[in-house]
């Protein structure tokens, strides 16, 4: 019974590549959040999808992030021409549309 | 609006009892509590909903006041398992979607 899985683990980039981290909600779940954190920093929200639906982007900066959660396969957080500024940890979680959360743990994007 | 969360920062001895404190100043609907160890995944401990109820489960347990628009978690006879960060991450009413909210976190270090 496999929990959220993100990958990968670690993801190294240079300034200007692009960025993608994936996301496999737990059994069951059709509904996926992307959160990011910085050392010392609570999480931020970043968007929330359902499958083939963006619900709420609001925390997504408008430039070079995207999000998308096709109907079959994981959900996919893009990141276009990263900056330094976007070295964080990104979680996703999961739920079957109730309450809890549950995260997997995390892509650690550190951008060189 | 991210809710303010204190102490940032606690240190126990094994047995001793802490509280963690979160506000808001925004009508909640709901606060969910979370745990996260170095390096992992946050962990879900519990939701509470409007209506001032209080939870526990073994020494966790927590308290929320809706007209005060805050809620403190409560830890007993802590143990070295305890040790982690905890955030605190409020829905708050009339929300159009679903936007868990975190806050800074505490860091709750038990020692021997």
């Amino acid at each position: 019974n496999a929990g959220v899985m993100q990958n990968p683990r670690h993801l190294v980039r240079r300034r200007g590549q692009e960025a993608r981290l994936r996301c496999s909600p737990m059994k069951g779940h059709s509904h996926v959040y992307w959160y990011r954190q910085l050392p010392e920093e609570g999480l931020k929200f970043m968007v929330y999808l359902q499958k083939e639906n963006i619900i709420d982007e609001s925390g997504m900066p408008k430039e070079r992030f995207s999000a998308e959660f096709p109907k079959e396969g994981p959900s996919i957080l893009r990141i276009q021409q990263v900056v330094r500024g976007d070295s964080a940890a990104y979680f996703c979680a999961s739920s079957s549309g109730g309450e809890k959360l549950f995260f997997g743990s995390g892509t650690q994007l550190s951008v060189l | 609006q991210q809710p303010v969360q204190s102490p940032q920062a606690v240190i126990l001895r094994e047995g001793e009892d802490a509280v963690i404190n979160c506000s808001s100043s925004k009508a909640l609907y709901s606060v969910h509590w979370y745990r996260q160890k170095h390096g992992e995944a946050p962990v879900f401990l519990m939701i509470l909903l409007k209506g001032g109820e209080q939870k526990g489960h073994d020494k966790i347990s927590a308290s929320f006041n809706e007209k005060k628009q805050q809620s403190s978690l409560y830890l007993t006879a802590s143990q070295l398992s305890y040790s982690g960060t905890y955030f605190c991450g409020t829905l708050h009413s009339g929300a159009g979607s679903y936007q868990l909210t975190f806050g800074k976190g505490t860091k709750l270090s038990v020692i021997p």
